[in-house]
C-alpha cells in the first residue's frame, strides 16, 4: 500500500459528459501527478501539481484539467468525454516538484465511455 | 526525445525458472530508471531503482542494473512464483530535467505457471 487514495475506482459515462476524478497524496507528500493508460498501453502523463500550481503538462487537449487543493488532494476534470478516453486514470504523489523524486501511485480510477 | 522499449510479451515460465525482461532506453542526459509492477486489477507499485550508472536495483529477489554503455535497465530474477505474474513496466526519469514526466515502456505481461 502507497498511501496514495482515489475514487471512484470505477465509473461509466457517455460521450460529451465531464467527470472528476479525486486523488488523495501520500502523507508528506506535495506533489500530484496524473497519468492515463490505455488498455494493453503503459501510462501516459496528463499533467502534475505542486502546490496548487500547474507544474508540467503532457500531451493532452485542455479540456482535460486539474485543481490541487491546500491538503494536497487533487482532482482530474475531464470535459466532453470521446470514447477514446477511456482508460485507467492514475494518481502518483512525490515529493517536491522537480519530477525527479520517485513516484507512489494509486489504485487507478477505470473509466468507460459509452 | 525520451523514450523506452520493452521486449514484447507475454511471457510464460514454470514456477522456479529464470526471468529477464530487456529495457532499452534513450533518454538525453543520465535518467534515473524504474520498474514498476502493475498485478491485476490493480495500480502500479514501485518495484525498483537506480539513479546512477552501474546501480544496481533490486527488491523482492528482483534486481536491474543500470548499464549506461548499452542504455539497458534489464529486470531479472533467479526463480519466478505465481504471485509474480502480473505486467511490468519499465519506465525513466530525465536528470536535470525540471518538469518532464516518467516515460513508461509498454508494458511486459508475465505469467507464472505451477
Amino acid at each position: 500500500e502507497t498511501g496514495v487514495t482515489q475514487s471512484p475506482t470505477h465509473l461509466i459515462k457517455t460521450r460529451g459528459q465531464q467527470v472528476t476524478l479525486r486523488c488523495s497524496s501520500q502523507s508528506g507528500h506535495n506533489t500530484v501527478s496524473w497519468y492515463q493508460q490505455a488498455l494493453g498501453q503503459g501510462p501516459q502523463f496528463i499533467f502534475q501539481y505542486y502546490r496548487e500550481e500547474e507544474n508540467g503538462r503532457g500531451n493532452f487537449p485542455p479540456r482535460f484539467s486539474g485543481l490541487q487543493f491546500p491538503n494536497y488532494s487533487s482532482e482530474l476534470n475531464v470535459n466532453a468525454l470521446e470514447l477514446d478516453d477511456s482508460a485507467l486514470y492514475l494518481c502518483a504523489s512525490s515529493l517536491e516538484g522537480t519530477l525527479k523524486e520517485t513516484q507512489y501511485f494509486g489504485p487507478g480510477t477505470r473509466l468507460l465511455v459509452l | 526525445g525520451n523514450s523506452v522499449t520493452q521486449m514484447e510479451g507475454p511471457v510464460t515460465l514454470s514456477e522456479e525458472a529464470f526471468l529477464t525482461i530487456n529495457c532499452t532506453y534513450t533518454a538525453t542526459g543520465y535518467p534515473s530508471l524504474f520498474w514498476y509492477v502493475q498485478y491485476p486489477g490493480e495500480g502500479l507499485q514501485l518495484l525498483l531503482k537506480a539513479t546512477k550508472a552501474d546501480d544496481k536495483g533490486s527488491n523482492k529477489g528482483f534486481e536491474a542494473t543500470y548499464r549506461k554503455e548499452t542504455t539497458s535497465f534489464h529486470l531479472e530474477k533467479g526463480s519466478v512464483q505465481v504471485s509474480d505474474s502480473a505486467v511490468y513496466f519499465c519506465a525513466l526519469s530525465p536528470r536535470n530535467s525540471g518538469n518532464t514526466p516518467l516515460v513508461f515502456g509498454k508494458g511486459t505481461r508475465l505469467s507464472v505457471i505451477a
